[in-house]
């Protein structure tokens, strides 16, 4: 069975601080990965994928096949950052979709 | 355009009672979904309907049905809640259902079964 794993529920950095949430995925084939946002009292929305390769908010993550991996991160963490992240893998098949969210990170960034 | 719209906000239902979370999407996609988000785990997909007239069942079916009423409408019931189905539910849609679209969510229902 598909898992997407986010190993931290919270992480607490400093304003201009790197942070980094870790994601990693089990699957074999060529996944396609996604990381979502949910600021407070907002909807979840798209942050990035990785098909896109590009850089959103100062973020990027980057697909670590060996290491079935698809880290965030960002170098200079900013206030507005705090939210819950979710890393999400999709797979779209005739016999059935699989879409799995990993747990979620909490990330607070203090002043 | 609004997006993805869900009603109720937050509904309150005792052990037994039965209700009708609705979802509606005005972006003409073919895929819906039902989720909900539970503290640690992340949101877990109950249903999705990948085209209109078709329903398949996600992760945690159980205790849920759906009707996808027509391309813009994804309703999901819970016939007889349960405490366990305290939750938030979250409804989203993607264009197509291929792998690399981009999910749209709705606001979410908040529900405290009693």
């Amino acid at each position: 069975a598909q898992r997407v794993t986010q190993p931290e529920k919270l992480l607490s950095v400093f304003k201009g601080a790197p942070v980094e949430l870790k994601c990693n995925y089990s699957y074999s084939g060529s996944p396609e990965l996604f990381w979502y946002v949910q600021y407070s009292r907002q909807r979840l929305q798209l942050l990035l994928r990785h098909i896109s390769r590009e850089s959103i908010k100062g973020f990027t993550a980057d697909l670590n096949k060996g290491e079935t991996s698809f880290h965030l991160k960002k170098p200079f963490a900013q206030e507005e950052d705090s939210a819950m992240y979710y890393c999400f893998h999709a797979l779209i098949k005739a016999a059935g979709n699989k879409l799995t969210f990993g747990g979620g990170t909490r990330v607070l960034v203090k002043p | 355009n609004a997006g993805v719209t869900q009603t109720p906000k937050f509904q309150v239902l005792k052990t037994g009672q039965s209700m009708t979370l609705q979802c509606a999407q005005d972006m003409n996609h073919n895929s819906m979904y039902w989720y909900r988000q539970d503290p640690g785990m992340g949101l877990r997909l109950i249903y999705y309907s990948a085209s209109e007239g078709t329903t398949d069942k996600g992760e945690v079916p159980n205790g849920y049905n759906v009707s996808r009423l027509n391309k813009r409408e994804f309703s999901l019931r819970l016939e007889s809640a349960a405490p366990s189905q305290t939750s938030v539910y979250f409804c989203a849609s993607r264009v197509s259902g291929t792998a690399e679209e981009t999910q749209y969510f709705g606001p979410g229902t908040r529900l405290l079964v009693l």
